[in-house]
């Protein structure tokens, strides 16, 4: 089945510490999305990517990197920088063109200990 | 600066009766709005997608109309179950030259009783 894969489902990171989230999907989609769910905040968008090596920051960029090397794929780097890394992770593609939907992946939940 | 609202923010009802989520958005040239399905800690299931030029798409129990002009969507599940127990997003997208943007709502969550 079509889909996407976010790994792992539970994270954990220890202050100062680089973690990196990943993202696969084997849609064929040429866009690929990180966003950020906390409660009573809703999702915002990290970076997003249209192509193969290229990519472009989203609403709340700062202390996050990313990379997409190969279509099917679009890791994000939760850096040291990011002063409040806790929160939901979603990872989500669509085709191009203007007729058609998104598809998310089941997230990772990251967490400071 | 397109903005989207779903109000209530909690709904709860019994067994069998239908349900009727409502979505507002500021900027009425979206290009399609899509209904997303959210349980505790998973990630979003699509449910419904509304092309720009669509007055409403239907899928089993479910019926999602789009009116542009008043910048709204409506959902409805007729006869809910408890299995529908679940957040309910509603998110436009506009389609621009740097990138789609998807614009969510702060959702509804919603509590079908036995």
């Amino acid at each position: 089945d079509g889909g996407i894969t976010q790994s792992p489902k539970y994270l954990f990171r220890k202050e100062g510490q680089n973690v990196t989230l990943s993202c696969e999907q084997n849609l064929n989609h040429d866009a690929m999305y990180w966003y950020r769910q906390d409660p009573g905040q809703g999702l915002r968008l990290i970076y997003y990517s249209q192509i193969v090596n290229d990519f472009q920051k989203g609403d709340i960029a700062e202390g996050y990197s990313v990379s997409r090397e190969k279509k099917e794929s679009f890791p994000l780097t939760v850096t040291s920088a990011q002063k409040n890394p806790t929160a939901f992770y979603l990872c989500a593609s669509s085709p191009q063109g203007s007729n058609y939907g998104y598809t998310f992946g089941s997230g990772t939940r990251l967490t400071v200990v | 600066k397109q903005e989207v609202t779903q109000i209530p923010a909690a709904l709860s009802v019994p067994e069998g009766e239908n349900l009727v989520l409502n979505c507002s958005f500021t900027d009425s040239a979206i290009y399609n709005l899509q209904w997303f399905r959210q349980d505790p800690g998973k990630g979003l299931t699509s449910l419904l997608l509304i092309q720009s030029s669509q007055r409403e798409q239907t899928s089993g129990r479910l019926n999602a109309s789009l009116d542009k002009s008043s910048g709204r969507s409506t959902l409805y599940i007729a006869a809910s179950q408890p299995g529908d127990s679940a957040t309910y997003l509603c998110a436009v997208i506009k389609i621009k030259a740097a990138g789609n943007k998807l614009t969510f709502g702060g959702g509804t969550r919603v509590l079908v009783k036995p």
